[in-house]
């Protein structure tokens, strides 16, 4: 079973909500990552969870909050977004990070609009 | 610079009619290429992982083939079914807790 799970699957927020996404995994997986894709762009990398501990931040805005609360699970804490934010949300799993040829599973996005 | 680089942007075939797609790389050390398929608002589907120049990878209509400078999925007999957008992205030994996505072909299959 490859499946990464994420709630919610839609999402609309004004830029003075705090919201949070989701995602599960029980593949075992000990990397997790958050990814934001705007349309007919590929994804675009935002942070790398590893043994549960940040291990990579693209320079993300800090209205944007990753937290692992254990190894199957990812949290995205959403606060004071802008309308640019608006964009397809997606977790991915994968056993280790940065492991030759290592797979990565994707979820399947909340899409998130800010308002 | 890890790059890559998918051609073409889009391509409409019609129902039964091969093609290839196109992924060509520059990387500082390949770990990895991958394959993905992307529906419209949903996240990618994982397709294939190649590891060196001269693997080949299969899966029903789909076959994707890999050498030191680029990597082909060809679609034989294609279906409306196939239609949807194929990223490639790959690891390289520097920076390899990250993937380097291609722009994605866009494929469309009419009936």
């Amino acid at each position: 079973d490859t499946e990464v799970t994420q709630t919610p699957k839609h999402l609309v927020m004004g830029m003075t909500n705090k919201k949070s996404l989701k995602c599960e995994q029980h593949m075992g997986h000990r990397a997790m990552y958050w990814y934001k894709q705007k349309a007919k762009k590929p994804p675009e990398l935002m942070f790398v969870y590893s043994y549960e501990k940040l291990s990579i931040n693209e320079s993300v805005p800090s209205r944007f909050s990753p937290e692992c609360p254990n190894s199957s699970l990812l949290n995205l804490h959403l606060h004071a977004l802008q309308p640019e934010d608006s964009a397809l949300y997606l977790c991915a799993s994968s056993l280790t990070s940065g492991g030759a040829g290592d797979t990565q599973y994707f979820g399947p996005g909340t899409r998130l609009t800010v308002l | 610079e890890d790059q890559v680089t998918q051609s073409p942007e889009a391509l409409r075939l019609q129902e039964g009619e091969s093609s290839s797609l196109n992924c060509s790389y520059t990387v500082s050390g390949l770990r990895g290429l991958f394959w993905y398929r992307q529906d419209p608002g949903k996240g990618p589907e994982f397709l294939f992982t190649l590891y060196s120049a001269g693997e080949e990878k299969e899966k029903e209509r789909l076959k994707a083939t890999l050498t030191k400078k680029e990597s082909f999925l060809h679609i034989t007999a294609p279906k409306p079914e196939d239609s949807a957008t194929y990223l490639c992205a790959v690891q390289a030994r520097q920076g390899a807790q990250k993937l380097v996505f291609g722009q994605g072909t866009r494929l469309t299959i009419n009936p």
